[in-house]
């Protein structure tokens, strides 16, 4: 089956830096996407990784190994803005996102 | 502006009523999507359209049903058979091509009791 995986739930203090990882088993692989959701809200488009490497922008990097199947989302200088759900999904053989449960991020001042 | 709308917000409805929700994007995009959202669980794809006039099945798509007349609206009635239709309700569009973002409307977060 399809699987994504990432943490439930992280802390992290403003100003700091962290790292959502995700992993994933899935049928074909033709891309990684970040998305942003704040609570009761639309996702938002963070980062689209396809080949291996880091891809930064801004505040936010992602990184992405194909033979691992792993991504992580790195989000620097937090602000108590960056409180929210990171989804990560990923594109299948068929073009079709299989998507992880989000990691809900808490930042404390 | 452009974007994706959705209405309403919250929507209730008493169990064995058919409910529409409707989706509306002005993006010019091809494709459209329709998923639901579960605490703890990731977007579950219901219903995907990647022209007008036709339309396929998702993961989950009994109960509910689609329709795509125009390029600019997909709407979603949940139906009946539905057996736990309360959730968030996510309408999604994307440019043509195979692996371009989707742009997510706000939601909208139906009750039935």
């Amino acid at each position: 089956g399809q699987n994504i995986d990432q943490p439930t739930e992280m802390t992290a203090t403003e100003g700091a830096i962290v790292q959502i990882n995700c992993t994933y088993q899935t049928s074909g692989f033709n891309g990684l996407f970040w998305y942003q959701q704040h609570a009761g809200e639309a996702p938002t488009f963070l980062s689209y990784n396809v080949l291996d490497g880091l891809e930064e922008k801004g505040r936010f990097s992602s990184f992405l190994s194909r033979s691992k199947g792993y991504s992580y989302l790195l989000l620097k200088e937090l602000q108590m803005k960056d409180s929210a759900s990171y989804l990560c999904a990923v594109m299948d053989s068929n073009y079709q996102l299989i998507w992880g449960a989000g990691t809900k991020l808490i930042i404390k001042p | 502006d452009g974007g994706i709308t959705q209405s309403p917000k919250y929507l209730f409805r008493k169990e064995g009523q058919n409910v529409t929700l409707s989706c509306e994007q002005n993006l010019n995009h091809d494709a459209m999507y329709w998923y639901r959202q579960d605490p703890g669980q990731g977007l579950r794809l219901i219903y995907y359209s990647q022209i007008v006039n036709d339309f396929q099945k998702g993961d989950i798509a009994e109960g509910y049903s689609v329709s795509r007349e125009k390029k600019e609206s997909f709407p979603l009635t949940v139906t009946s058979a539905q057996k736990n239709p309360t959730a968030f309700y996510l309408c999604a569009s994307s440019a043509a091509g195979e692996a371009n973002e989707q742009y997510f409307g706000p939601g909208t977060r139906l009750t039935v009791t």
